[in-house]
């Protein structure tokens, strides 16, 4: 069963980088069909797709958030990371890692979250 | 493109109709409609792909319909796990957006 855990800083200081893991189980990380997905969720606001990597390593950014925004796969480590530059306090968010399915184009398996606040 | 749901919040009963609307600012293709529910200090939960398909494990009282730009979630009979929020979401060529969602509360 095709699990994911979301792991890294709680806590960032405005203007520096923030970095996430997200650990992908019971599936390979270079399954044909399968695209690597990061989303937030400020508190008490809606969802937000920031981006993704496929299978064959193509990235895909939200326009508002490219040009901070990388998005990588180590398929030795069998995850994916985020990391976003240059952050401020509209950042604070819970981030999700989601699985997409190409083949349907919806988000089918998340990660459980992990809330990021930028805060001096 | 935009997606506005409606209502913002939607009180009901259990064992009442639920009737969910989401509005797209441009007609795109049902098959880039999906439905997601989210109870509080969860993660999103797959429920409805390509407007009407039920996702895996998802009960029968959910469906889902429409479109051009208005794409409706019905819940048949309330149950009380389903009081939570509901977000459509929709690709749009280059990104995924969703709407801002409806609060399904029991009145």
């Amino acid at each position: 069963q095709l699990q994911l855990q979301e792991s890294g800083s709680g806590v960032v200081k405005p203007s520096q980088t923030l970095s996430l893991i997200c650990a992908v189980s019971g599936a390979s990380i270079t399954t044909p069909g399968y695209s690597w997905t990061w989303i937030r969720q400020p508190p008490g606001e809606a969802l937000e797709w920031i981006g993704d990597i496929d299978y064959s390593g193509s990235t895909h950014y939200s326009p508002s958030l490219r040009s901070r925004v990388t998005i990588s796969v180590d398929k030795s480590k069998k995850h994916f990371s985020l990391q976003m530059t240059s952050v401020t306090a509209a950042d604070t968010a819970v981030y999700f890692c989601a699985k997409r399915a190409m083949a349907t184009d919806a988000f089918d398996i998340w990660g459980q979250g992990t809330m990021v606040t930028v805060s001096s | 493109i935009v997606l506005t749901q409606s209502p913002g919040t939607l009180s009901l009963s259990p064992g009442e109709r639920a009737t969910l609307s989401c509005r797209a600012s441009q007609t795109f293709s049902a098959s880039y409609l999906h439905w997601y529910q989210q109870k509080p200090g969860q993660a999103p939960r797959l429920l409805i792909y390509g407007t009407s398909k039920r996702d895996t494990g998802i009960p029968d009282r959910f469906s889902g319909g429409g479109s051009g730009t208005d794409f409706t979630l019905t819940i048949s009979s309330l149950e009380p796990e389903d009081f939570a929020v509901y977000y459509c979401q929709h690709y749009g060529g280059s990104s995924y957006t969703f709407g801002q969602g409806t609060k399904l509360e029991i009145k």
